[in-house]
């Protein structure tokens, strides 16, 4: 299955976009590229998904290159509550097992 | 709708003790997850169920068991408990378990085998 890569921690001021970029280069064509976050101690939460257009919710956007091999979870407006831990997950062909990896955390500072 | 509901939020267990770990949803989702988290790391898929009577092993099923008798509830059954299954706990559910599908979880049980 395919795998993603993460930065390990990322900062960005209050207010400010926050850019979080992940890499899943070996992504199959009909596998869905998920954002979950998990803020601390609670369970993860499901942001926004995609396949191969940029995506747009009340939480986030979410823009993946035009080969697929990488994608950006886009906070338009961060605030001290968007501090958690971020997950790039690439759905697998079995639909059922969401390998969740160590993820970026993201700290927005005052 | 309450959501995903676990209990118990906290437990101690001594080695080679058991215990279930209950997981309700009221949602009416048709598909619920068990998944374990390290510190520090990222999820693991123990078991899951696609309904009643179905279950299947994830990434990480052994030293667990699960039953699902009713679309609401799906325990986890640890019969001898060991340090390695020290963990945070979570349950989570989802309408059809499509490649579209998003998971709603629950707040978690925090499991300590001394």
């Amino acid at each position: 299955d395919a795998k993603t890569t993460q930065p390990t921690s990322m900062d960005c001021a209050e207010g400010r976009a926050a850019n979080l970029p992940c890499n899943h280069s070996t992504i199959s064509g009909n596998e869905y590229v998920y954002w979950y976050r998990q803020i601390h101690s609670q369970g993860p939460q499901y942001i926004i998904h995609g396949l191969k257009n940029n995506e747009t919710n009340e939480m986030a956007s979410l823009i993946i290159t035009e080969d697929r091999k990488s994608s950006t979870l886009i906070l338009p407006h961060a605030t001290l509550r968007d501090t958690a831990v971020y997950y790039c997950i690439v759905r697998p062909e079995n639909n059922n097992d969401m390998r969740f990896g160590a993820g970026t955390r993201l700290t927005v500072k005052p | 709708n309450a959501g995903v509901t676990q209990t118990p939020k906290f437990r101690i267990l001594k080695i080679g003790q058991s215990m279930t770990l209950q997981c309700t949803q009221d949602m009416n989702h048709n598909y619920m997850y068990w998944y374990r988290q390290d510190p520090g790391m990222g999820l693991k898929l123990i078991y899951y169920s696609v309904g009643a009577g179905i279950t299947d092993k994830g990434e990480v099923p052994n030293g667990y068991n699960v039953s699902r008798s009713t679309t609401e509830d799906f325990p986890l059954r640890l019969e001898l408990a060991a340090p390695s299954q020290t963990s945070v706990y979570f349950c989570a559910s989802s309408y059809g378990g499509g490649r579209t599908d998003e998971q709603y979880f629950g707040p978690g049980t925090r499991l300590t085998v001394t």
